[in-house]
């Protein structure tokens, strides 16, 4: 079963810190993955989607990763905000025309 | 552009009772995913069109989800009956077409089954 697993769960850090989400995926041959952004009652927003044959990409204070041979992405938040303060989501894709695969998410709280 | 728009945002109702949620996607958008957001299994999708025919409705859970997608404007999913286990976040996204890879997002209906 094609699985994508995201640790933590939640992660709080002050205002500032860098840090690192991960996302895990049990089958490498991906079409591509993304990560999404997912505000309290609110919908999703994506963030940065990187193809199988890439391996970062990066928007802003946003870098991502993708090692599909080990099976990870990490996102990289840089000098976090309290702004940046939301629910993280990786999905990936098996195929062209296929569902988004979404693990739980990662809770992030950034205090000011 | 409206984005994704979803109706109710909010629906509370008694357990046997049809529910009907409602989605508009984005004009010229040629594909549809409907996906139910719970606190144990995450996002998970429910069934998806394309050129208003469905195309993968293997996340359905059962018999009591229903979805038509009569035209390319306008989506409905439906519980008939409802039961309290189906209580989520109904989301709606909506894609240029079966391929792109961007699906952009409703705000989501919180739905309670008493």
């Amino acid at each position: 079963k094609q699985e994508v697993t995201q640790i933590p769960a939640a992660l709080s850090v002050p205002e500032g810190e860098n840090l690192v989400l991960n996302c895990s995926f049990t089958d490498s041959a991906i079409y591509n993955l993304q990560w999404f952004r997912q505000d309290p009652g609110k919908g999703l927003t994506s963030l940065l989607l990187i193809q199988s044959s890439q391996r970062e990409q990066t928007s802003g204070r946003l870098n991502a990763s993708l090692d599909k041979s080990s099976g990870r992405s990490t996102l990289y938040i840089a000098a976090s905000q309290p702004g940046d303060s939301a629910t993280y989501l990786c999905a990936v894709k098996y195929q062209a025309g296929t569902a988004l695969i979404f693990g739980k998410g990662t809770t992030l709280s950034v205090s000011s | 552009d409206a984005g994704v728009i979803q109706s109710p945002r909010h629906e509370v109702t008694e357990m046997g009772q049809e529910v009907t949620l409602r989605c508009k996607p984005i004009s010229g958008h040629n594909s549809l995913f409907w996906y139910r957001q719970t606190m144990m299994r995450g996002l998970e999708l429910l069934i998806y069109f394309n050129n208003n025919v469905p195309i993968d409705d293997s996340g359905m859970p059962e018999d009591r989800f229903s979805a038509k997608m009569p035209n390319a404007s306008f989506s409905t999913l439906k519980i008939q009956p409802s039961e309290p286990r189906d209580s989520a976040v109904y989301f709606c996204a909506s894609s240029p077409t079966a391929t792109t890879d961007t699906q952009y997002f409703g705000p989501g209906t919180r739905l309670t089954v008493l």
